[in-house]
């Protein structure tokens, strides 16, 4: 099993571009996170899914839209990129079950300037 | 939303030497995770703790719940250089699915 791949990797954006943020699991699991990780403020989740076809915001969703129309992928969209939204973001999913296991991708790294 | 404070944000020791990191909240958790983080990667999950006064040990290191949930320690005997990282915990707000990261102890442990 590969686990939660992200894409891409690094990415540099202008203020005002749109890019979408890949995420793909292969462990067949109900639950997946997006989360945004700045310096020194451990991570905040912006979007979550518990389901196919089921989505719902975080604590910090401005600016972001998501996706979940299989259970393998969950794409982060960004509309008009601004630079608050420069950080390291991490997909995440879980099984349900209460499991309390979430695994993590290795992240995208975006700088928007 | 529920916080979880994490202390000390920053922590450099000699290899051998022990250590405690501390999380603490004022609301209860339905569960709470530690969680170790290298550079360039995600969070990969150490251990899982859900009943109040649990302690659960992994090789060197031991984790403990607190009694009403709220609080927990992650003690890691004789560290040695691959224990550095930053360490996050974890609480699942109860029923939610979500969960809210601590802002993490990034520690060094010198050769």
């Amino acid at each position: 099993n590969a686990g939660v791949t992200q894409t891409p990797k690094f990415r540099i954006l202008k203020i005002g571009q749109s890019m979408t943020l890949q995420c793909t699991q292969d462990m067949n699991h109900n639950y997946m996170y997006w989360y945004r990780q700045d310096p020194g403020m451990g991570l905040k989740l912006i979007y979550y899914s518990v389901g196919a076809g089921i989505t719902d915001k975080g604590e910090v969703p401005n600016g972001y839209n998501v996706s979940r129309s299989t259970t393998e992928d969950f794409p982060l969209r960004l509309e008009l990129a601004a630079p608050s939204q420069t950080s390291v973001y991490f997909c995440a999913s879980e099984p349900a079950g209460g499991a309390y296991e979430q695994y993590f991708g290795p992240g995208t790294r975006l700088t928007v300037t | 939303t529920q916080l979880l404070e994490q202390s000390p944000q920053f922590l450099s020791i000699q290899e051998g030497e022990n250590l405690t990191v501390y999380c603490n909240s004022s609301s209860v958790f339905s569960s709470l995770q530690w969680y170790r983080q290298e550079p360039g990667e995600g969070p990969v999950l150490l251990v899982t703790v859900v009943t109040g006064g649990e302690v659960k040990k992994l090789k060197r290191l031991t984790f403990q719940f607190g009694d009403a949930r709220k609080d927990s320690s992650l003690h890691i005997t004789a560290a040695q250089p691959g224990d550095t990282g930053l360490y996050l915990c974890a609480g699942e707000e109860g029923g939610s699915e979500k969960l809210v990261f601590g802002k993490g102890t990034k520690l060094t442990v010198n050769p």
